[in-house]
């Protein structure tokens, strides 16, 4: 069963818009949540992580979002460039566990 | 330093092959998993392997799958008696400690089996 829902499947945003992945959880022992960047061929690269310890994080234009009492966290991409367009991964462990479980992952596109 | 090696890029077999895929971890880094990503899912944990031990295994399938990670030589995931539901992309992750933050990804491999 997935432990780790992510929506949508897919979005096209413009050039300079803002990109939202949504992630919800099942398992409350999750206590890390990073996300991964793909772009075609390649294997997932990790772009920005959380622990529950606080509600959002920021690194350049992408922000993490994180609900602890409605288990969901999500990613925001702002002033969404083309060279965005990638697959987006959402993914859960115990923190110090070597197991992600991973979502389904969003695929992003940005038109110019 | 080269990241995460796989090989090969992609992999065609026709049913009841074997298909062996190669993993090279990023030098200093002692600790490999398999992971392995059906169309239009998330990457699903296969194997945790140290250097001549399985660690964890529980996302094997039970049939026809092994794994190993040898003293000399890079990890191997074998898959025999390949069937059309086997075609995914199988991504070989490693880091430096037993934990999930320090990971990094190879390219993978796709397989596909005719």
């Amino acid at each position: 069963q997935q432990q780790v829902k992510q929506s949508p499947q897919s979005l096209i945003v413009q050039k300079g818009g803002i990109s939202i992945i949504n992630c919800a959880y099942e398992n409350t022992a999750f206590d890390y949540f990073p996300w991964y960047q793909q772009f075609p061929g390649k294997g997932p690269a990790l772009l920005i992580a959380i622990r529950p310890d606080v509600s959002e994080k920021k690194e350049g234009r992408f922000t993490i979002s994180f609900n602890k009492s409605a288990k969901q966290f999500s990613l925001h991409i702002m002033d969404s460039q083309p060279g965005d367009s990638a697959t987006y991964f959402c993914a859960a462990s115990m923190y110090n566990d070597y197991k992600l479980s991973f979502g389904a992952g969003t695929t992003v596109t940005v038109r110019a | 330093n080269a990241g995460v090696m796989q090989n090969p890029r992609h992999l065609v077999r026709r049913r009841g092959q074997e298909a062996r895929l190669r993993c090279s971890p990023m030098k200093g880094h002692s600790h490999v998993y398999w992971y392995r990503q059906l169309p239009e899912e998330g990457l699903k944990f296969m194997v945790y392997l140290q250097k001549e031990n399985i660690i964890d295994e529980s996302g094997m399938p039970k049939e026809r799958f092994s794994a190993e990670f040898p003293k000399e030589g890079p990890s191997i995931l074998r898959i025999q008696q390949v069937v059309r539901g086997d075609s995914a992309a199988y991504f070989c992750a490693s880091s430096p400690n037993r934990e999930n933050y320090g990971y990094t990804f190879g390219s993978g491999t796709r397989l596909t089996v005719v």
